[in-house]
C-alpha cells in the first residue's frame, strides 16, 4: 500500500476550467509537498504546507491535517498548467513519501 | 542566484562502467536531497545531507551507490559498477533548515547501456 495517493492519474481540462487534484496519505507527517514537473523534466516545488491553505496566483493548496487529505486547486486553467503535479509528505526525519503523480492536460 | 546546479545533464554509458554525478546546491543551503525518477517507482529519496553530514541513506538501494559532500557547495553520488537498471533521471535539490520548499536541479537522464 502507498503511503501517498493522488487522483486521478490523468486529467483532461479545457481552458479556464477550475481544477481539483487530491492527494491522502496514511502517515503522520511535518509538511506536504506539492510539486509540478514539466514535460521537459524539471520539478519546481509548488506549495509546502502542515496546515489551512495557500494560494500563488491562479494556484491553491489546501490540507486537512485530521483528514490526511490536501487538494491543489487550479483556477481559470491555461495550456501551459499541463504538467505532472506530484505530491508528497515529508516525515519527522524529513523521510519523504511521494505521491505517483497526475498527469493534467489543458486543450485550447 | 543562480539555482541548483547539477552536472551532467546527460550521461550514457556502458554497463559496468563508474558513474559520478554532480550538484552544486544554492548558496547557504545547509540541506541537500539526492532522489532518482522512474517511471516504474516514481521519485524516491535516496539519500539526504545536513551540514555537509549524511542523515538518512536508507533509500541508497544497494552498495554500488554512494555518496559525498565533501564541501557545502558540492556533492557526489556515484555508481560503481553500474547496471542497466540504475538508468533513470537523478534529482538533486536542497534547501534551507528542511523546513522551505526544496529547489530541484535539472536532473541528470542516466542510461546505462
Amino acid at each position: 500500500k502507498n503511503e501517498v495517493e493522488q487522483s486521478p492519474q490523468n486529467l483532461t481540462a479545457q481552458e479556464g476550467e477550475f481544477i481539483t487534484i487530491n492527494c491522502s496519505y496514511s502517515v503522520g507527517i511535518s509538511a506536504l509537498h506539492w510539486l509540478q514537473q514539466h514535460p521537459g523534466g524539471g520539478i519546481v516545488s509548488l506549495f509546502m504546507l502542515s496546515s489551512g491553505k495557500k494560494k500563488h496566483g491562479r494556484l491553491i493548496a489546501t490540507i486537512n491535517i485530521q483528514e490526511k487529505h490536501s487538494s491543489l486547486h487550479i483556477t481559470a486553467s491555461h495550456p501551459r498548467d499541463s504538467a505532472v503535479y506530484i505530491c508528497a509528505v515529508s516525515r519527522p526525519g524529513n523521510q519523504f513519501y511521494f505521491g505517483t503523480g497526475t498527469s493534467l492536460t489543458v486543450i485550447p | 542566484d543562480a539555482g541548483v546546479i547539477q552536472s551532467p545533464r546527460h550521461e550514457v554509458t556502458e554497463m559496468g562502467q563508474e558513474v559520478t554525478l554532480r550538484c552544486k546546491p544554492i548558496s547557504g543551503h545547509d540541506y541537500l536531497f539526492w532522489y532518482r525518477q522512474t517511471m516504474m517507482r516514481g521519485l524516491e529519496l535516496l539519500i539526504y545531507f545536513n551540514n555537509n553530514v549524511p542523515i538518512d541513506d536508507s533509500g541508497m538501494p544497494e552498495d554500488r551507490f554512494s555518496a559525498k559532500m565533501p564541501n557545502a557547495s558540492f556533492s557526489t553520488l556515484k555508481i560503481q559498477p553500474s547496471e542497466p537498471r540504475d538508468s533513470a533521471v537523478y534529482f538533486c535539490a536542497s534547501t534551507l533548515r528542511g523546513r522551505k520548499p526544496q529547489h530541484f536541479g535539472d536532473g541528470t537522464r542516466l542510461s546505462i547501456l
